[in-house]
């Protein structure tokens, strides 16, 4: 059975003070591990997918990494917009649906 | 691009009613369109799977008679909660799958039974 493990369950910044966020899985065939961004009472926005270990990606502050058994989502220098609940999911096997962990709860405070 | 949405974002209903939810892809075709549901500060839950044109397919524990999935388009999927109960109140979630197999969500609809 597939399993995503997201760590912290929660997250305190101030602005500006970078820090990175844990995803941990354990899956059999791993075709893409995806980052998304949820606010409250919305639906997830898609952020990143990653495929092989070794791959990175980036967008504005953000910067996901990939390892064989993890993968980082680096936030640089945060703003108090970038607070939301990221999501971490992963695709495996020859199906389409994803497995995602419980999230991170991101705050930064001005 | 890659533009979905959903209707209605909210409703309210009586228990014992139908309630239905529409999700649309809008500027892409979608074979595939996913529902999911999500309780208060926990994470999403597949519920079925949505092929345009053939039966959706279950997981394990969600009743496929009380849940009834119609994908009749390559746009559009939906979702009707049939005989709701207060325990069926959820935020309901659709994502519609492109052809890089990233799954594009919609903004969710909360449905309340009272």
């Amino acid at each position: 059975e597939d399993q995503v493990t997201q760590s912290p369950e929660a997250l305190r910044l101030q602005e500006g003070e970078s820090s990175s966020l844990n995803c941990s899985y354990t899956v059999s065939g791993l075709r893409g591990l995806f980052w998304y961004r949820q606010d409250p009472g919305k639906g997830p926005e898609f952020l990143f997918t990653l495929y092989s270990a070794g791959e990175e990606k980036e967008k504005e502050r953000l910067k996901a990494t990939l390892t064989k058994k993890e993968s980082f989502l680096h936030i640089t220098a945060p703003k108090p917009e970038d607070s939301a609940t990221y999501l971490c999911a992963v695709q495996a096997g020859r199906y389409s649906t994803l497995t995602f962990g419980k999230g991170t709860m991101l705050l930064v405070s001005p | 691009g890659a533009v979905v949405s959903q209707h209605p974002s909210w409703v309210i209903c009586k228990s014992g009613t139908s309630v239905k939810i529409e999700c649309r892809s809008l500027d892409f075709q979608a074979t595939t369109m996913f529902w999911y549901r999500q309780f208060p500060k926990q994470s999403l839950m597949l519920m079925a799977t949505s092929n345009e044109g053939s039966k959706a397919t279950y997981e394990q524990g969600v009743e496929k008679d009380k849940f009834l999935i119609n994908h009749a388009s390559l746009t559009l999927s939906t979702l009707t909660v049939t005989s709701a109960h207060p325990e069926d109140s959820s935020f309901y979630i659709c994502s519609a799958l492109r052809l890089t197999d990233t799954q594009y969500f919609g903004p969710g609809t909360r449905l309340t039974v009272l």
